[in-house]
């Protein structure tokens, strides 16, 4: 059972160029979130989903884009990056209660020049 | 909206001491609560979590914790530090029917364990 699997673990872009974080899960969620984390900001959401088809924008949804064609899957694309975007991004997925506990993958680390 | 405040950024304590990390809610419905652990180079993990029932829940590697609603707190303990716990440590809030189910992570605490 390999839970949540995030590809890849490290990247280094350009400023200006595109590229795709892949998450994908084989727990059944519904649920499923994309967060970075920066030193002493913890966990800050950027976007979103409670099922296929579905996405919503978190706290920082600037410059990314999401989309949720299947279950299993959640890319997130930067479409432009920029240096501030600089960060540890973590994809995690849940059942779709409140009491659901999110189950997390080990993060992409992600530099932008 | 639910928010959560986890005070100080950093504790320090020595092998074998207590460990206590401090967390504290606002929610405007009754609240679910939950511990997450994350080692260098990882994702979080879930330690323990409160839904209903119990206040005190154990969860994984001697942690616990005690929901205080007249506090509006969820502080994490366990009795003797051990090396091996050194990590960061989040708490998360959700909430249930008549609010938000996406959870709020607090900022953070990194424990350091002292030989």
């Amino acid at each position: 059972n390999a839970g949540v699997t995030q590809t890849p673990k490290f990247r280094v872009l350009k400023t200006g160029q595109s590229m795709t974080l892949l998450c994908a899960q084989d727990m059944n969620h519904e649920y499923m979130y994309w967060y970075r984390q920066d030193p002493g900001m913890g966990l800050r959401l950027i976007h979103y989903s409670v099922g296929e088809g579905t996405t919503a924008k978190g706290e920082v949804p600037d410059g990314y884009n999401v989309s949720r064609s299947t279950t299993e899957d959640f890319p997130l694309r930067l479409l432009s990056a920029a240096p501030s975007q600089t960060s540890v991004y973590f994809c995690a997925s849940s059942y779709s209660t409140a009491a659901g506990a999110q189950h997390f993958g080990d993060g992409t680390r992600l530099s932008i020049l | 909206a639910q928010s959560v405040t986890q005070l100080g950024s950093h504790v320090s304590v020595s092998e074998g001491a207590l460990v206590l990390l401090r967390c504290n809610y606002s929610s405007s419905v009754p609240p679910y609560l939950f511990w997450y652990v994350q080692y260098p180079n990882q994702g979080l993990q879930l330690l323990l979590k409160y839904t209903t029932g119990a206040t005190l829940v154990k969860g994984i590697n001697g942690f616990e914790a005690e929901f205080k609603k007249s506090e509006t707190s969820f502080h994490l303990t366990k009795p003797s530090a051990h090396m091996s716990d050194a990590a960061e440590y989040f708490c998360a809030v959700s909430e249930g029917p008549g609010g938000s189910y996406i959870p709020t992570f607090g900022r953070g605490t990194s424990l350091i364990v002292h030989p």
